[in-house]
């Protein structure tokens, strides 16, 4: 299937920093989506960007549909113990009918508070 | 409230035995989907199912199998031809025409 590279792979920072985090293709998408998972649960819906140089924000997150539609970008402002978990971003292709083979998911980013 | 619901949450299997995870939705989705998740791996798709009684194969469906007799269920049988069935299992659901899915709590799979 096609690839989603999703970095960085893991994140460890201080509780109230900032956080980055993004998606790129050699494909061009049509929407992208954002996921928060915790540890033993099914992936939460965070934001859903549905044209290109879209901006959306969800509170404290802020998320951006590139302007090439190759890519996309999350952040996540003054972080807190509750971010923590496992980001997934996943893109429908611009070339697929919307069939199941359209959604392609990255491999995740963890983030990881410190105290 | 709507949403989907997967069961059991753990399950444990002994080698060689079939399992049969369980996934309702009750959001009118007529798309349903299997995945897997292991550790760096991300989500791998099992299978799907965009209408009742119908499916197809998804990156990694040798050793599983699936059925869609209602809307409203899919049920996955994790058989005892998978070699490493050892995992996190996840169903979602999407509206006919949607692109956002929405997915279950999971069940986590072990054999021993």
């Amino acid at each position: 299937g096609q690839q989603l590279n999703q970095s960085p792979q893991s994140m460890f920072i201080q509780e109230g920093e900032d956080v980055s985090m993004n998606c790129t293709s050699s494909s061009i998408f049509n929407t992208w989506l954002w996921y928060k998972q915790d540890p033993g649960e099914g992936p939460v819906l965070l934001i859903a960007l549905y044209k290109a140089g879209e901006l959306t924000s969800n509170g404290r997150l802020t998320a951006q549909f590139g302007i090439t539609r190759k890519d996309s970008f999350l952040n996540i402002s003054a972080s807190i113990p509750s971010d923590v978990g496992i980001y997934f971003c996943a893109g429908q292709l611009a070339l697929s009918g919307g069939g199941a083979d359209g959604l392609t998911f990255g491999k995740g980013t963890h983030l990881i508070i410190q105290p | 409230d709507g949403g989907i619901t997967q069961s059991p949450k753990y399950l444990f299997r002994k080698e060689g035995q079939n399992v049969t995870l369980s996934c309702e939705q009750n959001l009118n989705h007529d798309a349903m989907y299997w995945y897997r998740q292991d550790p760096g791996q991300g989500l791998r798709l099992i299978y799907y199912s965009q209408i009742v009684n119908d499916f197809q194969k998804g990156d990694i469906a040798e050793g599983y199998s699936v059925s869609r007799e209602k809307k409203e269920s899919f049920p996955l049988t994790v058989t005892s031809a998978q070699k490493n069935p050892t995992a996190f299992y996840l169903c979602a659901s999407r509206k006919t025409g949607g692109t956002e899915a929405f997915f279950g709590q999971g069940t986590r799979l072990t054999v021993v």
